[in-house]
């Protein structure tokens, strides 16, 4: 069974402080993603790694940074937690190859910044 | 510009009736096609998908019909059962730049007893 988990399910913090989501895979899968969910907007992609130390901006990666310093693991950065960024945060992983596309996903953190 | 797109952001459906979850696409590159389940406060988990060179594919209760003229795709459920009741997203991917998958707002299926 795959798993991916995440390093916390609910999380409070404050305007401006920095805030880090970990993100660690069991299936030895090249790609990993972060995405957050709102209401009515669906999954939106922040960031994604096709490779251990690559990463490639999503469509909504402003105020967010990401680390993969080892294949199984990827981490989301807020840098400085703004309100506008509570949220649901996801991550995802999955095969490189072209055509085993489905995505795996973790339990999600849900970040409430006050 | 939403490239995924559910229409209807909820559905109530009769306990054994048949549910029809209708996503639309824009763009033509996409040649993959996924519908995720989420329960509250738990990760999608896949369901059921469609390469671009079939129209249907069946597994068990669910069935994916793929319409590309229309840019259009639709899933069946069918009984429906109250351990259906979640959101459904619609995904899609292709050459579009990285395989990135593109996800629909989801739609939140009721299903009554």
């Amino acid at each position: 069974d795959v798993k991916v988990t995440q390093s916390s399910r609910y999380l409070v913090k404050r305007t401006g402080e920095k805030v880090f989501l970990e993100c660690v895979q069991d299936m030895d899968h090249e790609n990993m993603f972060w995405y957050r969910q709102d209401p009515g907007l669906g999954l939106r992609l922040i960031y994604f790694s096709y490779d251990v130390k690559m990463k490639e901006k999503g469509d909504i990666p402003e105020g967010y940074s990401v680390s993969r310093e080892k294949k199984e693991r990827f981490s989301l950065i807020l840098e400085s937690a703004s309100t506008n960024q509570t949220s649901m945060y996801l991550c995802a992983s999955s095969f490189q190859r072209t055509l085993l596309r489905t995505q795996y996903f973790g339990p999600g953190t849900r970040l409430l910044v006050l | 510009d939403q490239q995924v797109k559910q229409n209807s952001p909820s559905l109530s459906v009769q306990e054994g009736r048949i549910s029809i979850l209708n996503c639309d696409y824009t763009n033509s590159m996409f040649d993959y096609f996924l519908w995720y389940k989420k329960y509250p406060a738990e990760g999608p988990t896949f369901l059921i998908s469609i390469s671009s060179i079939k129209d249907k594919n069946e597994d068990g209760r669910f069935t994916v019909f793929l319409n590309k003229s229309a840019k259009h795709l639709s899933l069946h459920i069918v009984p429906s059962q109250p351990g259906d009741s979640a959101v459904y997203f619609c995904a899609a991917s292709g050459d579009t730049g990285g395989f990135k998958t593109i996800f629909g707002a989801g739609t939140r299926l009721f299903v009554k007893a």
